[in-house]
């Protein structure tokens, strides 16, 4: 049983598109998040959803959105594609209750051509 | 606001050997907590262990277990009996009220057979 699962796992991509990377968690969690890994492996926040606010981080470009259809899916938009763009983007969640504690998906690779 | 240092890029051990994996952390918040996650070449983000700011008891997890010193916002991994399997990125943590983990850069560990 998969706890957290993000389609596509790769996304190749040219500059100036749109597109859209799918999570969904099966674990009944409250919040969910997204991180970015660039290519020196840094990973940072860049979004977190609770079902009832959405807190985002100042360094994130607009260009990015996220969107939630209901608690259990939080899918991120990106708009206008840049070579920067370019990383492994991933999905968590956590039991707003619980310890913190947070479950990832396996990621989806973006590449910007 | 958090920040979490890991000074060590990469760092090898023999197979059956024990290694010691560091890592400084600065909080404002009282209440927080420290993880380490492993990440091995399939990308997917794996919980190790995970300690509570409050417990004053190291947590251990098998062959897994932290040195905490609070004062000194320190926040060690050992690893015993390292196996091949062991080899991955491993990355420290740090969680605060906000819920939003705060990444160190990471040590790459490779296992010596």
């Amino acid at each position: 049983d998969t706890a957290v699962s993000q389609t596509p796992k790769y996304l190749v991509t040219q500059m100036g598109n749109d597109k859209s990377i799918k999570c969904e968690q099966n674990l009944g969690h409250d919040t969910m998040y997204w991180y970015k890994q660039d290519s020196k492996k840094f990973l940072k926040i860049m979004f977190s959803y609770n079902n009832k606010e959405l807190i985002i981080n100042e360094t994130v470009p607009n260009r990015f959105s996220p969107k939630s259809p209901d608690k259990a899916h939080l899918n991120l938009h990106i708009n206008s594609l840049e070579l920067g763009d370019s990383a492994v983007y991933f999905c968590a969640s956590s039991q707003t209750t619980d310890s913190y504690e947070q479950y990832f998906g396996p990621g989806t690779r973006l590449t910007v051509t | 606001a958090q920040t979490v240092t890991q000074s060590q890029p990469e760092m090898s051990v023999q197979e059956a050997e024990t290694v010691t994996l560091s890592c400084t952390y600065d909080t404002s918040e009282s209440d927080y907590y420290l993880f380490w996650y492993k990440q091995p070449p399939s990308r997917q983000m794996i919980l190790v262990i995970r300690q509570e700011a409050y417990k004053q008891q190291n947590a251990t997890e098998n062959r897994f277990s932290v040195n905490f010193q609070k004062a000194a916002k320190s926040f060690s991994l050992k690893i015993s009996d390292s196996q091949l399997g062991d080899a991955a990125m491993y990355f420290c943590a740090c969680s605060g009220s906000a819920r939003q983990l705060t990444f160190g850069s990471g040590t790459q560990l490779t296992v010596l057979p």
